[in-house]
């Protein structure tokens, strides 16, 4: 199994500049979940999907983040415009859902964002 | 509001001796609750966990401690080992088809030679 693929791994970008982060799950998982990680606030949860439908996307900052996941095996997370306290580590996470309980969260290698 | 709260950023131990991680939470809602460890350029990945019906899982070196009436867990490493530093997410979540994990701040493990 090939894990949850992020790409890309960094990222420099300036300020106004629209970013697009991409994350593959792991085959058979249906929830996806995108965090942000910072030194003020460590891991939060910006939105995540349950079978390709947002849940919950109370963590999304501002208008100028939005999520798609058009298909079971794809979702991306685009910034627009940048600003530079948009800098941070972003990852992507997936897991099975459902049952009796979920099943614990995988996560990708991240996306380090620098915006300028 | 951190609803999970990891109120030391940071510690450090030396080899051989316990490590000793702190994690406090403030929803009663919560029931199932894990530890993920983190080395640098890596994701988090998952460690070990413990559901509200018991105060206490054990894996190998690794114990987690649930105490419900504090809300309140630990996670206790013995022996620490120099490949244990990292840092390290308490996360909990409630029951529900659609829960969400919600994770703390980390703390900062750094194992001493």
């Amino acid at each position: 199994d090939a894990g949850v693929i992020q790409s890309p791994r960094h990222e420099v970008t300036e300020m106004g500049q629209e970013v697009t982060l991409r994350c593959k799950p792991i085959s058979g998982h249906n929830s996806l979940f995108w965090y942000r990680q910072t030194m003020m606030r460590g891991l939060e949860l910006l939105i995540y999907f349950n079978n390709n439908v947002p849940i919950d996307d109370s963590g999304m900052p501002e208008d100028r983040f939005s999520a798609k996941m058009p298909n079971a095996s794809f979702s991306t997370l685009k910034i627009q415009p940048s600003e530079p306290r948009d800098s941070a580590v972003y990852f992507c996470a997936s897991r099975r859902t459902g049952g009796v309980t979920n099943e614990k969260l995988f996560f990708g290698s991240g996306t380090q964002l620098s915006v300028l | 509001d951190q609803q999970v709260k990891q109120n030391s950023p940071s510690l450090s131990v030396q080899e051989g001796r316990i490590s000793i991680l702190n994690c406090d939470y403030t929803n009663s809602m919560f029931d199932y609750f894990l530890w993920y460890k983190k080395y640098p350029a890596e994701g988090p990945t998952f460690l070990i966990s413990i559901s509200s019906i018991k105060d206490k899982n054990e894996d190998g070196r690794f114990t987690v401690f649930l105490n419900k009436s504090a809300k309140h867990l630990s996670l206790h490493i013995v022996p620490s080992q120099p490949g244990d530093s990292a840092v390290y997410f308490c996360a909990a979540s409630a029951r529900g088809a659609n829960s969400k994990l919600t994770f703390g701040k980390g703390i900062t493990l750094s194992v001493r030679p």
